[in-house]
């Protein structure tokens, strides 16, 4: 079974531009989550899906940040227009239904976003 | 806020069992003690998880404490390719409400030594 996978693993852009990330989830987890490291911070949550609609986006930082997940499969994170401090590492998680009382969550690998 | 207290480093030499202690004082009935662990740059990695029962898989043992303020993940034969940042995380379970993410401490940076 594949696991998550996120494109691409790297990204440097200039300031003032436009990034797209990409996450594959899990086929058939219909959770979907983005959390976020940036330099010497722990690793913070941003959004998550159930299937194609944003069940808690409390963690996005600002509107420069747009979430998709249309059709309920893979998700995309935009990033417009990209500021120094987006720099960092982006990770996408998907889980299934709540089994056993609780859902567990599985990683990609991460996008590393670099911002110059 | 992370709601774990980890200490911050542990050593371990290759063979032997590492024992991770977490302090979860405040955890409420229906939160569940989840350990990730990361290694390098990769993602977060998935270990295990409990409620109040001792668990194992084919990665490690959990511990839980009776009154459920602290565990311990225990890997009974540490190799050089567990070194790793280990996370003790608690969150609530039976729910996809919002507040249900995963929340990240700092964790303990596991150097397994030869």
């Amino acid at each position: 079974e594949a696991g998550v996978t996120q494109f691409p693993s790297h990204s440097v852009i200039e300031k003032g531009q436009t990034v797209t990330l990409r996450c594959d989830p899990i086929s058939g987890h219909d959770n979907l989550y983005w959390y976020r490291r940036v330099m010497g911070k722990e690793i913070k949550f941003l959004l998550h899906f159930v299937k194609e609609s944003k069940q808690d986006e409390s963690g996005m930082p600002n509107n420069r940040f747009l979430a998709e997940r249309t059709g309920g499969t893979y998700s995309t994170l935009k990033v417009q227009p990209a500021e120094l401090e987006d720099s960092g590492v982006y990770f996408c998680a998907s889980s299934q239904d709540i089994q056993r009382g609780t859902d567990t969550q599985y990683f990609g690998p991460g996008t590393r976003l670099t911002v110059l | 806020d992370a709601k774990t207290t980890q200490p911050p480093s542990m050593d371990c030499a290759e063979g032997r069992a590492a024992n991770l202690p977490c302090n979860h004082s405040t955890i409420s009935g229906n939160e569940y003690v989840y350990w990730y662990r990361q290694i390098h740059s990769q993602g977060p990695q998935y270990i295990i998880h409990g409620l109040k029962n001792n668990e194992t898989n084919e990665m490690a043992s959990l511990i839980i404490t009776e009154d459920r303020k602290s565990s311990t993940l225990i890997l009974p034969h540490a190799t050089l390719r567990d070194t790793a940042v280990y996370y003790c995380i608690v969150r609530v379970g039976g729910t996809f409400n919002a507040g249900n993410m995963l929340t990240f401490g700092g964790g303990t940076r596991l150097m397994v030594k030869p």
